[in-house]
């Protein structure tokens, strides 16, 4: 069952925080953040196992409720090279990574 | 230095022509995975290996194939590409098989069909 992103996208101005939620009907084991720019890759970011979890580096940290049913990532004094799609991705059981639609970000000078 | 190489980077054929994607890695993990990611959307899953266990998804048509003849590489054969299967094929890479460990993603293959 696909997560559900919210917003689908988003326009900052260069130092302006953004929130990027992800959620699904069902608890999850996992939660997986992607970036992706267009024609590349997706490039990891992070990962949130257990509920109530937080993690972060730089500006860019995310969360995961205590239900595991939601995750928000949060990004802080955007800057351009944060402009990209981000994808959560939930596992839903054994050997299966389902990816969000996605939420296509664009930081202007 | 690249642990997860996709060949080709593009990758044009012709309706009906059978065409085969290659993947390597270097990071010696059990998993690999074969996504499919049209453009504008999420990446979706097609298929994965845990070791020499095939995993196939319910929706993929029987039209994609796949094999792994040893830990280091992975191939997608399309057998008669239509139209409906120009998008980026991303492989991946995983250490755990649950998705309680990070995905490694290759560069992709953007493959066209004319």
């Amino acid at each position: 069952q696909q997560p559900v992103q919210s917003p689908q996208a988003v326009i900052l101005r260069e130092g302006e925080d953004a929130v990027i939620n992800c959620s699904s009907s069902k608890a999850l084991y996992s939660v997986h953040w992607y970036r992706q720019k267009h024609g590349e890759a997706p490039v990891f970011l992070m990962i949130l196992l257990k509920g109530g979890e937080q993690k972060g580096h730089d500006k860019i940290s995310a969360s995961f409720n205590e239900k595991k049913q939601q995750s928000s990532l949060y990004l802080t004094a955007s800057q351009l090279s944060y402009s990209g799609t981000y994808f959560c991705g939930t596992g839903q059981g054994a050997q299966k990574l389902v990816f969000g639609q996605g939420t296509r970000l664009t930081i202007n000078p | 230095d690249a642990m997860v190489i996709q060949n080709p980077r593009y990758q044009v054929t012709q309706f009906g022509k059978p065409v085969t994607l290659s993947c390597s890695q270097t990071l010696n993990h059990n998993v690999m995975y074969w996504y499919q990611q049209k453009s504008s959307q999420a990446p979706k899953l097609l298929f994965h290996y845990y070791d020499k266990d095939f995993n196939n998804e319910a929706d993929t048509p029987d039209n994609f194939q796949s094999r792994r003849p040893n830990t280091s590489f992975c191939f997608l054969d399309i057998r008669s590409p239509g139209l409906g299967d120009a998008a980026m094929y991303l492989c991946a890479t995983s250490r755990d098989p649950t998705g309680r460990e990070k995905l490694f993603f290759g560069s992709g293959t953007q493959l066209s069909v004319l």
